[in-house]
C-alpha cells in the first residue's frame, strides 16, 4: 500500500512568488492535516481535513496560505505571496479513525522543504 | 499556553538502554504519542499513550504519569539504525477539535 506522498521534496522560490504543494494522502483517510516546520523549531499543526471539509484551520499563519482539498483525495498548499519566514518544511499526514484502535495514528510524508530567498 | 518539554540531544552506546523524558503542559489531554524520524524522512508512528503506565512494543516501551505530566520513551539493546529523532506529541483541545502539540524532538545518537 502506498504511503502519503508530497511533492515536490524541495522547492526554492524568490520572497514575493507563489508556491503550491501537494500531498497525496493513503487512499481511503479521510483525515488530512499539514503541518510545518521551522528548522530548530517544533513541528506545528496548520490544517486538518475532514474529506473536503476543513475541520480545523486555526493554525494557518495567515491569509497568505490556501489550503484546498477538493473531491477529499489529495491537497494542494498554496503560498501567495511567499515570505522569508516561510522557509521550512510543509508535512502532511492523513488517518482514519474507526480502524478498531481507540487512536488516531497519523501517517507523515516525508515533507516539502520550502526556501524563501 | 501549550509547552512540549523534551531534551535537545542524547548520545547512547550501541547494545544499551535509553530512556528520553517528555514532559508537557496542555489546556487537555487526550493522548500522547512518540514518532521516530530520521534524517529527511517521515516521522513514523512508534507508541500512544492515554492511561497511565507502561506500554510495551518489542524493544520499545512508553510510558505515561497523567498527574505529572510527563512520559518516557525506553529503547532497549539499542541498534546503530535508532539514531534519529524522536518526537513527543500530546492532543490536546485546539481550534475546533483536537490538535497534536509537539515537541521539538530529541536527537539520540547511538555510537559503537
Amino acid at each position: 500500500e502506498a504511503g502519503v506522498t508530497q511533492f515536490p521534496s524541495h522547492s526554492v522560490i524568490e520572497k514575493g512568488q507563489t508556491v503550491t504543494l501537494r500531498c497525496d494522502p493513503i487512499s481511503g483517510h479521510d483525515n488530512l492535516y499539514w503541518y510545518r516546520r521551522v528548522m530548530g523549531k517544533e513541528i506545528k499543526f496548520l490544517l486538518h481535513f475532514v474529506k473536503e471539509s476543513k475541520q480545523d484551520e486555526s493554525g494557518m499563519p495567515n491569509n497568505r496560505f490556501l489550503a484546498e482539498r477538493t473531491g477529499g483525495t489529495y491537497s494542494t498548499l498554496k503560498v501567495q505571496p511567499a515570505e522569508l519566514e516561510d522557509s521550512g518544511v510543509y508535512f502532511c499526514a492523513s488517518s482514519q479513525e474507526g480502524l478498531g484502535r481507540n487512536y488516531n495514528e497519523q501517517f507523515f510524508g516525508p515533507g516539502t522543504r520550502l526556501t524563501v530567498l | 499556553g501549550q509547552n512540549i518539554d523534551q531534551p535537545t540531544e542524547m548520545t547512547a552506546t550501541e547494545g544499551a538502554i535509553v530512556q528520553i523524558n517528555c514532559t508537557y503542559q496542555t489546556s487537555g489531554f487526550n493522548g500522547l504519542f512518540w514518532y521516530q524520524q530520521h534524517a529527511g524522512e517521515a516521522p513514523t508512528f512508534l507508541s500512544y499513550n492515554v492511561l497511565d503506565g507502561l506500554e510495551e512494543k518489542g524493544r520499545f516501551s512508553s510510558f505515561l504519569s497523567r498527574s505529572k505530566g510527563y512520559s518516557y520513551l525506553l529503547l532497549k539493546e539499542l541498534q546503530m539504525k535508532d539514531s534519529a529523532s524522536y518526537l513527543c506529541a500530546v492532543r490536546a483541545p485546539g481550534g475546533s477539535n483536537y490538535q497534536l502539540i509537539w515537541g521539538a524532538g530529541t536527537k539520540l545518537i547511538i555510537k559503537p
